[in-house]
């Protein structure tokens, strides 16, 4: 069972450059969302989807782009990276409110 | 506004003592709960969750949780800390108007001594 998967685990970026984080779910789940956790700050919510072609901003969405175009993947992408998106990321699905599968986490470090 | 507290930041144990970690909410209603934990290095994972029903939770890894209502409160007990249990612990609930994303506490990080 892949449950939610990530990647790439680790990247690091120069001030500037652009990339996608990917996430995957094979649960079939509508609800997928992104976090970031930074020390003391806890997880805070970047974007979330309610289903394929319908996303949302969360807490911290300046920076951030994403979309959904089918149910298994909501990738993440940072147009721009700079040093202060330097974070843990996660990427979290759901059926419902009752329980959510995280992925592992990409770190990411932006120099 | 919905909202999460974990008040303690930091909390230090001696192996073997028991453990609380304290969870306040402001909701609406009675929110959906959860404690997370994560292993230095690792993603989350699921201790235990209150819907509804019986107060008083159980989940894995010898954690339980307490929900009470006229206090807001969601705390995660322990009776015996073991030195695998330091770690980051989180609660949070999912938001109505966010897709069922979750609402985090800010965490607490548990330091198990010998």
């Amino acid at each position: 069972n892949a449950g939610v998967t990530q990647t790439p685990k680790f990247q690091v970026l120069k001030t500037g450059q652009s990339m996608t984080l990917q996430c995957a779910q094979d649960m079939n789940h509508e609800y997928m969302s992104w976090y970031r956790q930074d020390p003391g700050m806890g997880l805070r919510l970047i974007h979330y989807s309610v289903g394929a072609g319908i996303t949302d901003q969360g807490e911290v969405p300046n920076g951030y782009n994403v979309s959904r175009s089918t149910t298994e993947d909501f990738p993440l992408r940072l147009l721009s990276a700079a040093p202060s998106q330097t974070s843990v990321y996660f990427c979290a699905s759901s059926m419902d409110s009752l329980e959510a599968f995280f992925g592992q986490g990409t770190r990411l470090t932006v120099v | 506004a919905q909202s999460v507290t974990q008040p303690d930041i930091h909390i230090t144990v001696s192996e073997g003592a028991s453990l609380e970690l304290r969870c306040n909410y402001s909701y609406g209603a009675t929110p959906y709960l959860f404690w997370y934990v994560q292993s230095p290095g690792q993603g989350l994972q699921l201790l235990l969750k209150y819907f509804s029903g019986d107060t008083l939770v159980q989940g894995i890894k010898g954690f339980e949780a307490e929900f009470k209502r006229s206090q807001s409160s969601f705390n995660l007990r322990k009776p015996s800390v073991h030195w695998s249990d330091a770690a980051e612990y989180f609660c949070a609930f999912p938001a109505r108007d966010s897709g069922y994303a979750l609402n985090f506490g800010k965490g607490t990080s548990l330091l198990v001594t010998p």
